[in-house]
């Protein structure tokens, strides 16, 4: 079974702090995403990659940015986290375009 | 913009009734993919579909695509607790994927 792994399962992270978050998946899957999810906007796509080094932003990528230098790796960045990017992230990979997602058991980021 | 709609928002089924829910889209899709969120839990790929009418069963799920590839429904048969959570539909169109808001779905013993 593919395993896409997330470092934190909660994570409490103050106001203008940088956080980290971090994702391995140990299929050689090619794509990789972020999304978060919050009650009543569902899923929402912050990047997005298809490669080593390759990303692209999603729906929502403002105050975020990734890093993918290794295949198995996708990091997520707040640069300077706020309250209102208090969330559930959920990681997923994918080994193409026309696969589903395996998603990763996601961190829910408290900002205070 | 594109837009993936899912209807019911939520429904509460006595055990052993039969559930559907339905995604709808504002544009064509090249496939549709349904996840299944339990609660806490983090959403896991049932199924894809990709051709025109297609139908495929997963014991009591039953999921179809639409003949014109834009709706897409999945019906459970005699609902189970273990059906309990959120359903989603992820549709792909022009390279653009989306998820709809999800069906969340209760079952009473």
């Amino acid at each position: 079974d593919v395993k896409v792994t997330q470092s934190s399962r909660y994570l409490v992270k103050r106001t203008g702090e940088k956080v980290f978050l971090e994702c391995v998946q140990d299929m050689d899957h090619e794509n990789m995403f972020w999304y978060r999810q919050d009650p009543g906007l569902g899923l929402r796509l912050i990047y997005f990659s298809y490669d080593v080094k390759m990303k692209e932003k999603g729906d929502i990528p403002e105050g975020y940015s990734v890093s993918r230098e290794k295949k198995e790796r996708f990091s997520l960045i707040l640069e300077s986290a706020s309250t209102n990017q208090t969330s559930m992230y959920l990681c997923a990979s994918s080994l193409n375009q026309g696969r589903g997602y395996t998603f990763g058991s996601g961190t829910r980021l408290t900002v205070v | 913009g594109q837009q993936v709609m899912q209807i019911p928002q939520y429904q509460h089924v006595q055990e052993g009734e039969d559930f559907t829910t339905y995604c709808n889209s504002s544009t064509t899709l090249s496939n549709i993919q349904w996840y299944k969120q339990r609660p806490g839990g983090h959403p896991v790929f049932l199924i894809q579909l990709v051709k025109s009418g297609e139908v495929k069963k997963q014991k009591r799920l039953t999921f179809q695509f639409g003949e014109a590839k834009k709706n897409s429904s999945l019906h459970i048969t005699a609902t189970q607790t273990t059906d309990v959570g959120t359903y989603f539909c992820r549709g792909t169109s022009y390279d653009k994927v989306i998820f709809g808001p999800g069906t969340s779905l209760s079952v009473i013993p």
